[in-house]
């Protein structure tokens, strides 16, 4: 199986601020990565997959980097409702793994 | 616009078993994955299984093999998640999603159910 790791687990930031979240993967998954967005209480929203392909209704302030094993989520000029929790999941091969999640948090 | 409107809470002994509904319109369902992903509270997801229903033929997560079995009912668009043989560490909340367009992930979830396995 396929093993996602996520950092940081936790971050903290500023309305406005640039944010990057980090996933890697334990073998090479090419493209197939997508990045989810939850909020308490709430179902996972899928937000960008692949080599950047935005969800539809997904701002273009979410972009990513990143292609085989080391990918990136980032989030540019954060707004008050981005403060969530994000996941990394692979879908290169079953199982579908997920990273752990990062909570993005207020500073 | 795909909806997914899935069944509600459940409480459940240990031993037993669970099935959960998810009731899928607006979308090419037969011919789109739907997954079944859980989280148990304040954990992580865990992506348990997902059938093309146009296909019938459902992967599983090995962790879960053995007691988990999705299928799909074609003439109603419903995907149903049955889980067996119940502990505590079941309890969590059961999510469907579908895929969307050529991505194969999930993209379009539904509320969740939450599943409660108590004495």
């Amino acid at each position: 199986d396929i093993q996602m790791t996520q950092s940081p687990s936790s971050v903290s930031a500023s309305v406005g601020d640039r944010v990057t979240i980090t996933c890697r993967a334990s073998q090479n998954i090419n493209q197939w990565l997508a990045w989810y967005q939850q909020k308490p209480g709430k179902a996972p929203r899928l937000l960008i997959y692949g080599a950047g392909t935005l969800h539809s209704g997904v701002p273009s302030r979410f972009s990513v980097t990143g292609s085989g094993t080391d990918f990136s989520l980032i989030i540019n000029s954060l707004q008050p409702e981005d403060f969530a929790t994000y996941f990394c999941q692979q879908v290169n091969s079953f199982p579908y793994s997920f990273g752990q999640g990062t909570k993005l948090e207020i500073k | 616009q795909v909806q997914l409107v899935q069944s509600g809470a459940e409480v459940k002994k240990p031993g037993s078993s669970v099935k959960v509904s998810c009731n899928c319109s607006g979308g090419s369902f037969a011919n789109s994955a739907v997954s079944w992903v859980r989280q148990t509270p304040g954990q992580g997801l865990e992506w348990m299984g997902s059938i093309i229903p146009v296909y019938g033929s459902p992967s599983y997560a090995q962790k879960l093999q053995g007691r988990v079995t999705i299928t799909a009912d074609k003439s109603t668009t419903a995907v149903f998640m049955e889980l067996d043989s119940l502990t505590f560490d079941d309890t969590a909340i059961y999510f469907c999603a579908t895929s969307g367009g050529w991505w194969p992930g999930p993209a379009d979830w539904g509320q969740g159910t939450l599943v409660t396995v108590s004495s």
